[in-house]
Parts: structure tokens; C-alpha cells; sequence
């Protein structure tokens, strides 16, 4: 079946502009998770939804940053004034649960440029 | 919060078997898992202990010893595109009882397979 998927693979941007990320999770996928991930580093946990609920946004690293999920499926993070240190591949994965053992699907990330 | 340590890069040759290591550091603990990530692409699920020992999915295998707070995966037979980097992840049980289900992830471990 079809896996996570997320839009625009690339983006780039000028600093001080808002950027709009897309995920598209797993249909049946309760679970979704964005993560943020620099070059050769290691994936930085941003926020978690469960159904529409954000019971986890921890991992934001700032105000500029928010995320919504809606109908249990699709979710948007936005950037708003972007700066050059938010370039980074954006990660998003679902899962069936939040169980300890519900493994994350990832989609391909949206790399994000900032000039 | 969450801690992990694995081995930055490791080398191995075709045919070989190559074990790489994970120790964490949590105020508690809802297993280990570890995740497979080609340059430019998606994290992909490998393997969960919940448990000690070692659970073995094809020529991969993964170990975990609760007590020593360590675990370890072992690729046999390695082929050249098990060239990748390895990441070991655990959730953050502080978080699994408010409803959050944050995975933390480990800093990865570049694995070169050479001829």
C-alpha cells in the first residue's frame, strides 16, 4: 500500500518568508510524527499527534513553529519567519498506535533551504 | 530525558559481520529499536526489543541487556548496500503516561561496507 508521503521534496526559501510543510500518513495511521534532521546529524523529535491532538509539541524549538493535523489524517507544519538555521530535511512518520512497539513509517522528507 | 551513545562510523568488508553498539541513559525504559537510513532517504524500521536478548529478522539481529542499559545490532553476510547509517531510538516514558509518545533517537552510525 502506499506509504507516507510528503510535500514539496524541496523547498527553498528567503529568510523571513513562512514555508508550509505537507504529510500525508499511512490511511488507518493514529500515530504522526514530525522530526527534524540536519545534515549527517540525527533526528530531532518536533512534535507527535494522536488523532488531532498534539499531546506532545516538546520538540518545537520555537514559536515560530507550529504543526495541526486535521480528520485524523493530514498534517501541515508551518514556519513562519524562516531563518537560515531552520535548514534541515523535515521528517514526518506515522504508526498504527503510540504503542512502545509501533514501529514509525517514514515518508521521503521535504529539504528545506533557507537563504 | 533520553541519552544515547553509538559509534559514529564503522567500516566492515563484503562477507563480514559487523556489531553495532547502543547504550542509553533514560529515567526509565519501553525498549529499544533501530532504524536503517540510506543517504537521501527515508528512516526504515528494523527491529524492537522489549525484552533481553536477541530477536533475529533475516541476517540482522538485535540484542538488549536491561540491566547493563545496552544494546547492540548485528548485520552477518553484509553486502554492499547495507552501506547506510544505523540509528538505535527508545520512547520517553515521561511522556507515555501524559499521552505523549516521543522517540528519541540516537546520533546514528555510518556503516561502510568496501569490498
Amino acid at each position: 500500500g502506499a506509504g507516507v508521503s510528503q510535500s514539496p521534496s524541496n523547498k527553498v526559501t528567503e529568510k523571513g518568508k513562512d514555508v508550509e510543510l505537507r504529510c500525508d500518513p499511512i490511511s488507518g495511521h493514529t500515530a504522526l510524527y514530525w522530526y527534524r534532521q540536519s545534515l549527517g546529524q540525527g533526528l530531532e523529535f518536533l512534535i507527535y499527534f494522536q488523532g488531532n491532538s498534539a499531546p506532545d509539541k516538546s520538540g518545537l524549538p520555537s514559536d515560530r513553529f507550529s504543526a495541526e493535523r486535521t480528520g485524523g489524517s493530514v498534517s501541515t507544519l508551518t514556519i513562519q519567519r524562516t531563518q537560515q538555521e531552520d535548514s534541515a530535511v523535515y521528517l514526518c512518520a506515522s504508526s498504527k498506535k503510540g504503542g512502545a512497539n509501533s514501529p514509525l513509517h517514514f515518508g521521503n522528507g521535504t529539504r528545506l533551504t533557507v537563504t | 530525558g533520553q541519552s544515547l551513545e553509538q559509534p559514529s562510523e564503522v567500516t566492515a568488508v563484503e562477507g563480514a559481520i559487523v556489531q553495532i553498539n547502543c547504550t542509553y541513559q533514560t529515567s526509565g525504559f519501553y525498549g529499544l529499536s533501530w532504524y536503517q537510513q540510506h543517504d537521501g532517504g527515508a528512516p526504515t524500521f528494523l527491529s524492537y526489543n522489549g525484552l533481553d536478548g536477541l530477536e533475529e529478522t533475516g541476517r540482522f539481529s538485535s540484542f538488549l541487556s536491561r540491566s547493563d542499559s545496552y544494546g547492540y545490532l548485528l548485520l552477518q553476510e553484509l553486502q554492499m548496500k547495507d552501506s547506510a547509517s544505523y540509528f538505535c531510538a527508545v520512547r520517553d516514558p515521561a511522556r507515555l503516561t501524559g499521552g505523549g509518545n516521543k522517540l528519541t533517537f540516537g546520533t546514528g552510525t555510518q556503516l561502510k561496507v568496501e569490498l
